[in-house]
């Protein structure tokens, strides 16, 4: 079946334009996660949303970093005014429900900002 | 706070010999441990993981795992290495009652010559 899907590949923007990031998880799947990989930083979680509960946003690194998921199913996670730092690789997975259940990795869309 | 240490940024095997990529956590309550593959530009690939029960898991590509409380560790191993394990491995961990989000560890880079 199709796993995690995630929009752009690539993208490159200049400092201080806004972003978004697009992910659509494997269908049935109630748990969506962002985490960011990074050469300084590694594997970081950013956000976790699971059915209609409210998201955990404790990973997000600055109020410039939001996310929303529609009717429980596609996310997108925004970006405003991007800086040089936010430049990474932005990873998407999905999940049947909570903590034993295995995330399935979308392909990543690489962020630049120049 | 949970974290997750890979101590070897690089493992170097011959083709043929058995492999062992090391991983060591600490989380206050029960643990479940995960190991994702990422080959060149691709996005994390599900290995295995522990929950509960038989400490030793088996996973895709002939990969295994033992957990070992008393020691907090989850190493991950092969009997027989092959030039197409050569890749970048992580350890992960998520918390029962925290959600589901994933700690991960840095990476180990496994080369694999023939």
């Amino acid at each position: 079946g199709a796993g995690v899907s995630q929009s752009p590949s690539n993208k490159v923007t200049e400092k201080g334009k806004d972003v978004e990031l697009r992910c659509d998880p494997i269908s049935g799947h109630t748990a969506l996660y962002w985490y960011r990989q990074s050469l300084g930083q590694g594997l970081e979680f950013l956000i976790y949303f699971q059915g209609n509960s409210a998201p955990d946003k404790s990973g997000l690194p600055s109020d410039r970093f939001s996310a929303e998921r529609t009717g429980g199913s596609v996310s997108t996670l925004t970006i405003q005014r991007t800086q040089q730092e936010d430049s990474a690789v932005y990873l998407c997975a999905s999940s049947l429900a909570g903590a034993t259940d295995t995330q399935y990795f979308g392909p990543g869309t690489r962020l630049t900002v120049l | 706070a949970q974290s997750v240490a890979q101590p070897e940024d690089q493992v170097n095997v011959a083709e043929g010999n058995p492999l062992t990529v090391k991983c060591t956590y600490s989380v206050s309550g029960n643990p479940y441990l995960f190991w994702y593959v990422q080959y060149p530009n691709r996005g994390l690939q599900f290995l295995l993981k522990y929950i509960t029960g038989d400490n030793l898991v088996k996973g895709s590509y002939g990969f295994e795992a033992e957990f070992n409380k008393s020691q907090t560790s989850f190493h991950l191993k092969k009997p027989s290495a092959l030039v197409s394990d050569s890749a970048l491995y992580f350890c992960a961990v998520s918390v029962y009652n925290q959600g589901g989000k994933l700690i991960f560890g840095q990476g180990t880079e496994l080369s694999v010559k023939p």
